[in-house]
Order: C-alpha cells, then sequence, then structure tokens
C-alpha cells in the first residue's frame, strides 16, 4: 500500500499562473482532505470531501477549488496563483470524519514568485 | 468549535519521561482528544485517541482527568528522534470536520 501520495512534490509558480496540485489514497478511505502549512504555523484545512461526489470549504478555501474525481483522488486546483499562497501543501485522507485518524501524504512545497 | 491550548515549545533529555498538557475547556460531550506528531518535512502522523481516563499504546499514553477539561501526552523515555512538533485535536469522531491543529508544541530533545 503507497498510502496517500501526493503530486507534484515541488512546484514554483509565478504570479497568475494556475496549477493543480493531485492526491490518491489507496486505503479505501471515504473521507479526504486538503490542508495549507506556513512557516512556523499549525496546518489549516481548505477543503475537505466527507465523500465521494461531496466537498465543503474548511478554514481558507479563498483562492482555490477542489474537485473529488472518485473515491481515490481529491484535487486541489489554484487558478490565479498570490505569493500568499506560498505554502507547503498536505493532502490526508481518513475512514470518516471527525478527529478519527488520519493518513497525510508526503506534501506538496509551493512558491509563488 | 473546542479550542485548544498548548505550551508553544518544551526542551528534555534523552532518556527522560515528557508530558505535554493540551487545555480544552469547552470540549463537548462527544468530543475526543486526538494528538499527532510532525517531524520536519513531513505530514503529520497520529499518535494516539482518548475520550477519559487513560490510554495507552507502544508509543505514547494519553491522559484525561474526569472533567475532561485538559489532557497530558506523556511520551516515555523519550529520544533525539522524537523531536517534533506535537498537535492535539480536540472533536467529534466520525462525523464533522470541526476541530483545529493550531500551532502545536515544539519538544526539543537535547543529548
Amino acid at each position: 500500500n503507497a498510502g496517500v501520495t501526493q503530486t507534484p512534490k515541488f512546484q514554483v509558480l509565478k504570479t497568475g499562473q494556475s496549477m493543480t496540485l493531485q492526491c490518491a489514497q489507496d486505503m479505501n478511505h471515504n473521507s479526504m482532505y486538503w490542508y495549507r502549512q506556513d512557516p512556523g504555523m499549525g496546518l489549516r484545512l481548505i477543503y475537505y470531501s466527507a465523500s465521494e461526489g461531496t466537498t465543503d470549504k474548511g478554514e481558507v478555501p479563498n483562492g482555490y477549488n477542489v474537485s473529488r474525481l472518485n473515491k481515490r483522488e481529491f484535487s486541489l486546483r489554484l487558478e490565479s496563483a498570490a505569493p500568499s499562497q506560498t505554502s507547503v501543501y498536505f493532502c490526508a485522507s481518513s475512514k470518516a470524519g471527525g478527529v478519527g485518524e488520519q493518513f497525510f501524504g508526503p506534501g506538496t512545497r509551493l512558491t509563488v514568485l | 468549535l473546542a479550542k485548544t491550548t498548548q505550551p508553544i515549545s518544551m526542551d528534555s533529555y534523552e532518556g527522560q519521561e515528557v508530558n505535554i498538557t493540551c487545555s480544552h475547556n469547552n470540549i463537548a460531550t462527544n468530543d475526543y482528544i486526538t494528538w499527532y506528531q510532525q517531524f520536519p518535512s513531513q505530514g503529520p502522523r497520529f499518535i494516539i485517541q482518548g475520550y477519559k481516563t487513560k490510554v495507552t499504546n507502544e508509543v505514547a499514553s494519553l491522559f484525561i482527568p474526569a472533567d475532561r477539561k485538559s489532557s497530558t501526552l506523556s511520551l516515555p523515555r523519550v529520544s533525539l528522534s522524537d523531536t517534533a512538533v506535537y498537535y492535539c485535536l480536540v472533536g467529534p469522531e466520525g462525523q464533522g470536520f470541526s476541530f483545529i491543529f493550531g500551532k502545536g508544541t515544539r519538544l526539543l530533545v537535547k543529548p
């Protein structure tokens, strides 16, 4: 089992460019999440998906869109990147919602110039 | 949303027991307490979860007093590899997404 995988690992964008961060899990989990972590800070929830076909906003959704493509895959899109979106992005999954055990991917380090 | 308060940082030495306390005064009846560990450049990793009294696994123990307004993560005989950030989360299990990671506690284990 690969667990939670994320691509790419690193990305540099110019202001205004767009990109999609990919996430996939092979644990048959229902819930998936996207977080961002800024230096010295905790994780902040961007969007989550309680189950296939549903998505909801988290704490900091502005500037992002998500797609739950199927049960395995949950993508995060930046339509017009801004320097304030420079961060490390983590995808996670869990069997159900709430504070149950979440499994995290290795992260994507994004820099917006 | 149950707000949690943890110390920003702690120092310890190899071989010592480390106790990290989390305060959650407005914990709800159906809330659980969950702790995560995060190493630099990695995603967080689940350590332990509990509802009341004491829970122990191969990594840590979690102590929760009767009023549940606080909890203590206990790491026995820490090593240098336990240097990490530890997060306390409070929220319902299996439903909703009403929890916050916060800034966590930076534990530095010295030789």
